[in-house]
């Protein structure tokens, strides 16, 4: 049971151009998502992350949207540039529920062409 | 601080041997997490530990496995009698608890070969 959704594995995004990377969820519990990126042999690390309390949250190039309603997060980025090619994993976590840990979908590839 | 440490990056080893495998988490980071990615998977939770204090065991982790940070500080994570399912990116996180928000830092993995 998947509770975390990234329902596209790849995106080939031209540079400059807006890039936008979708995640669902199922457990309404949820109320902290955040985006992690990650580039071949290192580990994942921090994007961006948003509350439950917001819709909105931006930071440079990076804008993270969220639809409680419809259980859905999305990760603009804008222009994108080369070095934005790499994994992109949505994650959410359930404050005070259990470990607090993150449960994370199976990520997203993106490719910027030059 | 240079983040967080993992040790060692990459381990082969043949079926039915045991492996080790060391974090050293952010100084004052008080949280740490191990967690297990496969090929074409995101990470999966393994455990958590509060302080010194596990506080929490994922059903993933057999029994085959154990972890400890016996000072609150680094930690390992040993697999007994590995198998070849075991193969994966094991990967440390940590963090300091502030709040709702829960920003996990990781390490850059170890990644376990099992022949």
């Amino acid at each position: 049971d998947q509770q975390v959704k990234q329902n596209s594995p790849s995106l080939s995004v031209q540079e400059g151009r807006i890039s936008i990377l979708n995640c669902d969820y199922t457990n309404s519990m949820f109320d902290y998502f955040l985006w992690y990126k990650k580039y071949p042999a290192e580990g994942p690390t921090f994007l961006i992350s948003i509350s439950s309390i917001k819709d909105k949250n931006e930071d440079g190039r990076f804008t993270v949207f969220l639809n409680k309603s419809a259980k859905h997060l999305s990760l603009h980025i804008v222009p994108s540039q080369p070095g934005d090619s790499a994994v992109y994993f949505c994650a959410a976590s359930v404050y005070g529920g259990g470990a607090d840990g993150l449960t994370f979908g199976k990520g997203t590839h993106l490719i910027i062409q030059p | 601080d240079t983040g967080v440490s993992q040790n060692p990056r990459h381990k082969i080893t043949k079926r039915g041997q045991n492996v080790t495998f060391r974090c050293d988490p952010i100084s004052e980071h008080n949280r740490l997490y191990w967690y297990r990615q496969t090929l074409g998977q995101g990470p999966e939770f393994l455990t958590y530990f509060q302080n010194e204090a596990q506080l929490e065991k994922s059903r993933l982790l057999s029994d085959r496995f154990s972890a400890e940070r016996p000072k609150g500080s680094f930690s390992t994570l040993e697999i007994q009698r590995t198998e070849q399912g075991d193969s994966a990116m094991y990967l440390c996180a940590s963090s300091l608890e502030q709040g709702r928000a829960n920003v996990l830092t990781f390490g850059a993995g170890s990644r376990l070969t099992v022949l």
